[in-house]
C-alpha cells in the first residue's frame, strides 16, 4: 500500500476560485512529482521536486499553478483561478531518487463547476 | 504526439485464461518501464517493472515480455482473477536523464475478468 497520503480526496471548487490540495510524500523520499489525470485517462507531468527544490514543471504551471514542497510541512499545489479544464484527478508520487520507483498517492480529484 | 502506446484499450477475459497487454514506445532513449494497476477511485501502484537490459521479468502471475529491436513489450497476466480487474498503464522514462527521467504514461488498458 502506498504511504504518499493525499488531501482531501475530493475538492469542488467554482471557475476562478483557488483551488489547494496537498500531499505528503512517502518518509524519507525526497523526490516529488505532481501529476494530472483526465478522464480519459492522459497523464499529463505538472512540476517535480527534490527535497525543496523545482526542478522542472511544464508552461502551465508557470502561470496558473504553484506549488511548493517546505521541509518538515506537506507538499502542496495550489491552482490561482480554477477553470473547468482544470476537473482531473491530481496525482502525487514520490520517490527515494530518480532512477528509483515511483510511488503514487491516491490522488485529489478536483471538479471545477 | 503519443510516445508510448497501449493496446487494446479494453480487454475482456474469463477467470483463469491469460490477459496479454500491449504497449510499444517511440524514444529509443526509454530504458525503464514500470506497469502500473489502477482501480477506481485510486491512485496507480506499481505492479512490476523491467530495464531495457532484460527481456524478460516475472513476478507470480505477472509477466513482462521486452522487445528492444523493435521498441515493443507485453504484461501478461497468467490465470486472470476477477480481482485484477483494472486499468493498467505502461509507463517508460529515460533513467540516463537524471532530473529529466520523468515518467510517459500510455492512455492504458482498461481488463475485465469475468467469473
Amino acid at each position: 500500500n502506498s504511504k504518499v497520503i493525499q488531501t482531501p480526496r475530493y475538492l469542488v471548487k467554482g471557475q476562478g476560485q483557488k483551488a489547494k490540495m496537498r500531499c505528503i510524500p512517502e518518509k524519507g523520499h525526497p523526490v516529488v512529482f505532481w501529476y494530472q489525470q483526465n478522464k480519459n485517462n492522459e497523464f499529463k507531468f505538472l512540476i517535480n521536486f527534490q527535497n525543496q527544490e523545482v526542478l522542472q514543471q511544464i508552461d502551465m504551471t508557470e502561470k496558473r499553478f504553484s506549488a511548493e514542497c517546505p521541509s518538515n510541512s506537506p507538499c502542496s499545489l495550489e491552482i490561482q483561478s480554477s477553470e473547468a479544464g482544470d476537473s482531473a484527478l491530481y496525482l502525487c508520487a514520490s520517490s527515494l531518487s530518480w532512477a528509483e520507483t515511483l510511488y503514487f498517492g491516491s490522488g485529489t480529484r478536483l471538479t471545477v463547476l | 504526439q503519443q510516445q508510448v502506446r497501449q493496446s487494446p484499450q479494453s480487454l475482456t477475459v474469463w477467470e483463469g485464461e491469460t490477459a496479454i497487454l500491449n504497449c510499444s514506445y517511440e524514444n529509443s532513449a526509454f530504458d525503464y518501464f514500470p506497469w502500473y494497476q489502477q482501480f477506481p477511485g485510486e491512485g496507480p501502484a506499481l505492479l512490476i517493472a523491467i530495464r531495457s537490459v532484460s527481456d524478460k521479468k516475472e513476478d507470480g502471475r505477472f509477466t513482462i515480455f521486452f522487445n528492444k529491436r523493435e521498441k515493443k513489450l507485453s504484461l501478461h497476466i497468467t490465470d486472470s482473477q476477477p480481482g485484477d480487474s483494472a486499468t493498467y498503464f505502461c509507463a517508460a522514462s529515460d533513467r540516463s536523464g537524471g532530473s529529466n527521467a520523468k515518467l510517459t504514461f500510455g492512455k492504458g488498458t482498461k481488463l475485465s475478468v469475468k467469473s
